[in-house]
């Protein structure tokens, strides 16, 4: 089983800022890990899949980096949008079973 | 565009079955694995089931493998998750998701709205 960990859990970050988040996991999942964003009250959002690769309509300023077990996904200019809750999941295998992380919450500083 | 509505959420009295639905449209569902996801209040994401883009291959997670059961008709565009035996800690907003790449079940890419399914007595 693979354990995905994220952190800090908390993050405050004045906008305009750059931000960084990590997730670590317990074993090498290889490239396989995508960074989702969830506002209060809507679905999450695909980012970044592949550790790198962009979604569809995904704005520059979100950069994924990262392989093996730790990965990183900065924001480089903080927009007030941007300020949601992030999760970490990996897709090593297929089932992809107990994926996600348990989160990172964005909050202005 | 892309578009997955559920629906089928409610309140159920535990020990209960549910049947969830998610309609999709915009794409060719038949081409895509779906995922379904859960959050249960004030909590993470938990992925729970993902069934390949012909149904051919379908997994549950451990703690609703026997309960919970995905499935698809691809003639009607839509995919379900039937629940049974219901729980308290089934008590969640449960979303369905297409996933990221064609013919694949790994990454869940567009997510629906989700649909609230409140197990209580």
């Amino acid at each position: 089983e693979i354990v995905m960990t994220q952190s800090p859990a908390t993050l405050s970050v004045s906008p305009g800022e750059r931000a960084t988040l990590s997730c670590r996991a317990s074993q090498s999942v290889s490239s396989n890990l995508a960074w989702y964003q969830q506002k209060p009250g809507q679905a999450p959002r695909l980012l970044i899949y592949g550790a790198s690769t962009r979604a569809t309509g995904i704005p520059g300023r979100f950069s994924g980096s990262g392989s093996g077990t730790e990965f990183t996904l900065t924001i480089s200019s903080l927009q007030s949008e941007d300020f949601a809750v992030y999760y970490c999941q990996q897709y090593n295998k297929w089932p992809p079973e107990n994926t996600f992380g348990q989160g990172t919450k964005l909050e202005i500083k | 565009q892309v578009q997955l509505v559920e629906s089928g959420g409610g309140v159920v009295q535990p020990g209960r079955s549910l049947r969830l639905s998610c309609a999709a449209s915009g794409f060719v569902f038949s081409s895509y694995g779906i995922h379904w996801v859960r959050q249960a209040p004030g909590k993470g994401l938990e992925w729970v089931a993902v069934i390949s883009y012909d149904g051919s291959n379908r997994y549950s997670a451990d703690f609703v493998k026997g309960r919970l059961t995905i499935s698809r008709d691809n003639s009607r565009n839509t995919a379900y998750l039937q629940m049974n035996r219901l729980r308290p800690e089934d008590t969640a907003v449960y979303y369905c998701a297409k996933d990221q790449t064609i013919f694949g079940a790994l990454i869940p890419g567009n997510w629906g709205q989700g649909t609230l399914v409140t197990v209580s007595s």
